[in-house]
This record gives structure tokens, C-alpha cells and sequence, in this order.
């Protein structure tokens, strides 16, 4: 069976400092990558989108960016947090675009 | 710009109750239609999915599509406490055919 890991749970950073995000995939081959980020009290936001590996497609303009360096391995980064970047960050998963995709158990966090 | 329309809530049912939950959507071309639950902390996790026209019944579950209205809506028999949650909608569409979400509509079964 497939499963979603995401790391760190819960990151606390300041204003500033640099991030890296890591999320991996295990069971399945070829899936498409997903990196959504969820504020407090708001909807579900598409930051990146990853059908291969090296293929990043971005949806929203930030100071966020994201890599594939392996199939099933999905890395978003930042060199400078901003205050806005708080959030719960969510990684997930499909094989068809339109098919179901699979959340990781997420992290949280928090840019003070 | 492709969307998906849920009422934010809270909707407040009591335990026993049908709790009904709905959503619009603005893509023509939309083939797949899901719900997702999201408790407070944690991650979405599937409830249900729905490709045809009608309704699908899983469990206490039931998921109904009206690709004609654009519309379509998820039931919960017997309503718990436990299913106190976020119901996110999503519907596959946009430009790369991905899913997009809705906000979610925020459900609170009181005992």
C-alpha cells in the first residue's frame, strides 16, 4: 500500500531564516506531486505541482519554491521566510490529474 | 477562473440528524467529484468519490451529483459527534485538469 510521509511535523522559524520542507512517497511509482498550503480559517491553496521528475509547475507567485530531485521525493524551500508564509503546509499525491489525491499528515508552521 | 462554491457554515445538526453539505461548481468539463474530511489539526482525508450522475451510498455516506445544476452534495445519516469536522469539496478542472478545492464547510454534530 502507498503511503505519504512529510517532515517536520511542526517547524518554528524566524522572519528571515531559510526553509526546506520534504515530503516522500512510498509505494507507488511515477505519482504526481502536490504542495498546498492551508492558512488558519482558509481554504486549501495550490502552491506547486510536480507531474516527473525535475518538472515543477507553479501556481501562485511567492517567495516559495519547490524541486523533484527523485520519483517520489518532493522538497519546497524557501531562502527567506516571510510572516505570511505561516501556515499548515500539505503534500499529496495522485496518478491521474483528476483522480483522488492523498494528503500527507502535513506540517505546521509557524514564521514569527 | 475554475471554482468550487461551499457555504463556510458552522452548520449545527444534532446527533441522530441528516446533516446535508453542498457544492457548486463552475467548470462544464468537471469529471470527477470528491469529499474530504478535515479534522481540526490533521490532514484531508477521502470520504467519497463520484464519477456519475446520481447518488453513491457508502455507509452512512451518500454523495449525490447533478452535472446538469453543477452541483453536487454529500449526506450523513445518523449524524455523530465524531463526524464534528470540515467538509471539503473538490472537482477536478482548471487549466492542468487538477483537482481544486473548495474552503470547506465546517459541520458540528451537537450530542
Amino acid at each position: 500500500s502507498q503511503t505519504i510521509h512529510q517532515w517536520p511535523a511542526t517547524l518554528v522559524q524566524p522572519v528571515g531564516s531559510p526553509l526546506s520542507l520534504e515530503c516522500t512517497v512510498e509505494g507507488t511509482s511515477n505519482p504526481n506531486l502536490y504542495w498546498y498550503r492551508q492558512a488558519a480559517g482558509r481554504g486549501l491553496q495550490l502552491l506547486f505541482y510536480s507531474v516527473g521528475i525535475g518538472q515543477i509547475s507553479s501556481e501562485v507567485p511567492q517567495n516559495l519554491s519547490a524541486s523533484r530531485p527523485q520519483d517520489r521525493q518532493f522538497i519546497l524551500s524557501s531562502k527567506k521566510l516571510l510572516l505570511s508564509d505561516s501556515g499548515f503546509y500539505l503534500c499529496a499525491w495522485n496518478l491521474e490529474k483528476k483522480d483522488t489525491q492523498y494528503f500527507g499528515p502535513g506540517t505546521r508552521l509557524t514564521v514569527l | 477562473q475554475k471554482e468550487v462554491e461551499q457555504n463556510s457554515g458552522p452548520l449545527s445538526v444534532p446527533e441522530g440528524a441528516i446533516a446535508s453539505l453542498n457544492c457548486t461548481y463552475s467548470d462544464r468539463g468537471s469529471q470527477s467529484f470528491f469529499w474530504y474530511r478535515q479534522y481540526s489539526g490533521k490532514s484531508p482525508e477521502l470520504i467519497m468519490f463520484i464519477y456519475s450522475n446520481g447518488d453513491k451510498e457508502d455507509g452512512r455516506f451518500t454523495a449525490q451529483l447533478n452535472k446538469a445544476s453543477q452541483y453536487v452534495s454529500l449526506l450523513i445519516r445518523d449524524s455523530q459527534p465524531s463526524d464534528s469536522a470540515t467538509y471539503l469539496c473538490a472537482v477536478n478542472g482548471g487549466s492542468q485538469g487538477n483537482l481544486i478545492f473548495g474552503k470547506g464547510t465546517k459541520l458540528s454534530v451537537k450530542p
